[in-house]
């Protein structure tokens, strides 16, 4: 069946360090790819999506880009700050729609 | 302003007993969905439903009922029968197009005591 596999944490990074968060997915058909981001005690935010091979979702100087060769879709952003704490969960929606598939989610830690 | 609300924000509950925890939006979504967060093991779908009146399970509906009355509405009971009920519950609603994303309330802590 479709799932994803999403880096295990916690990631912790200094401010202004380079942050990759890799995603591989499993799925029939072609999948619609999200990445959402969640804050403690809150429910999860789209943080970007991409819905065909070589898309590239973009947001907050966040980027993913959907990799049909490799079936990944790695969350990557130049520079962190320490408001980007948070956890980021990959996730795929199934060709039908009807189902959204989650990673376990990767817990990142900025400090100054 | 659109979007979905769950209430309470925390719950407490004693062993034993029932409880049902509250999920509406105003996006005109037809579909709705209810997962459980714990720690370690991202969201694991307990219900859904694409459209009033039908509801299908997730893969971990054991000890769970839902209905689906009206579209802005989807309710979940955590009964009895769930073995342990203690957990961060989400609803989230969507178009059910594959494109599309699923937006998410912000969530019930549920503790059983």
């Amino acid at each position: 069946g479709d799932s994803v596999t999403q880096m295990e944490g916690p990631v912790t990074l200094s401010e202004e360090a380079f942050l990759t968060i890799n995603c591989t997915y499993t799925a029939t058909g072609y999948p619609s790819l999200f990445w959402y981001v969640q804050y403690p005690g809150e429910g999860l935010q789209l943080l970007l999506k991409a819905t065909k091979a070589d898309d590239k979702g973009s947001n907050k100087g966040f980027e993913a880009t959907y990799r049909k060769e490799t079936t990944s879709f790695h969350l990557e952003k130049g520079s962190v700050q320490v408001s980007d704490s948070a956890v980021y969960f990959c996730a795929l929606v199934s060709n039908t729609g009807n189902q959204f598939y989650f990673g376990t989610g990767t817990s990142l830690t900025v400090i100054p | 302003d659109g979007g979905i609300t769950q209430s309470p924000k925390y719950l407490f509950r004693k062993e034993g007993q029932n409880v049902t925890l509250s999920c509406e939006q105003n996006l005109n979504h037809d579909a709705m969905y209810w997962y459980r967060q714990d720690p370690g093991q991202g969201l694991r779908l307990i219900y859904y439903s694409q459209i009033v009146n039908d509801f299908q399970k997730g893969d971990i509906a054991e000890g769970y009922s839902v209905s689906r009355e009206k579209k802005e509405s989807f309710p979940l009971t955590v009964t009895s029968a769930q073995k342990n009920p203690t957990a961060f519950y989400l609803c989230a609603s969507g178009t059910a197009l594959r494109t599309d994303t699923q937006y998410f309330g912000p969530g019930t802590r549920l503790t059983v005591l």
